[in-house]
């Protein structure tokens, strides 16, 4: 069973270049999400989508952007890489929003030098 | 004030102790409540959730107090294997549905 998968699982990018987190679910979950982690702050929600064409803005969008195509694929955008972008970034999908257990992916951890 | 707030960690205890955490949450209109457990460097995995009865899985047991704002986790037992990162997460329905993780409690459990 995949679950939730990412890529990749390590990334160093220098200040200003972009790039593109991948996720993809093979539940059928109609929502995703991403959050960053950063030490003592716990995850913090950057988008989430609802569906297939739909997505939002969550606590920390600024400097991000996603889109949904399809069911089973999330990917984030970073499109000028700042040092405060230096995370480690998970993304989640679930069966509904907020009252089913959500499945993390196994996380990206991103350096920005 | 932040919308979740959990104990200060870390917790240093021996294998066999019963150990308790505690979260607090701040929006009153909260509508689901879990325990996560997330391990050195891995993805937070479901530990439990949370219900207004209280709930018990094996040695963890889960408690909700709505009027106080309050959960707490009883880990009774330890392992060594429960050393890891506990997550209260919170979520709820105003201004947009949001789910709330807290910055966790970490737990060293030591033979």
């Amino acid at each position: 069973n995949a679950g939730v998968t990412q890529t990749p699982k390590f990334q160093v990018l220098k200040t200003g270049q972009s790039m593109t987190l991948q996720c993809a679910q093979d539940m059928n979950h109609e929502y995703m999400s991403w959050y960053r982690q950063d030490p003592g702050m716990g995850l913090r929600l950057i988008h989430y989508s609802v569906g297939a064409g739909i997505t939002d803005q969550g606590e920390v969008p600024n400097g991000y952007n996603v889109s949904r195509s399809t069911t089973e694929d999330f990917p984030l955008r970073l499109l000028s890489a700042a040092p405060s972008q230096t995370s480690v970034y998970f993304c989640a999908s679930s069966y509904s929003r907020g009252n089913t257990e959500a499945f993390f992916g196994q996380g990206t951890r991103l350096t920005v030098v | 004030r932040k919308e979740v707030e959990q104990d200060p960690g870390p917790f240093n205890v021996p294998e066999g102790a019963t150990v308790a955490f505690n979260c607090t949450y701040s929006n009153s209109a909260s509508q689901s409540f879990f325990w996560y457990r997330q391990d050195c460097r891995k993805e937070p995995k479901l530990l439990m959730s949370v219900y207004s009865s209280g709930n018990e899985d094996g040695r963890f047991t889960a408690q909700l107090n709505r009027a106080s704002q309050y959960i707490s986790l009883l880990i009774r037992d330890s392992k060594l294997s429960d050393s890891a990162t506990y997550l209260c997460v919170v979520t709820g329905n105003t201004g947009g549905f949001k789910t709330i993780f807290g910055a966790g409690t970490r737990l060293f459990v030591k033979a």
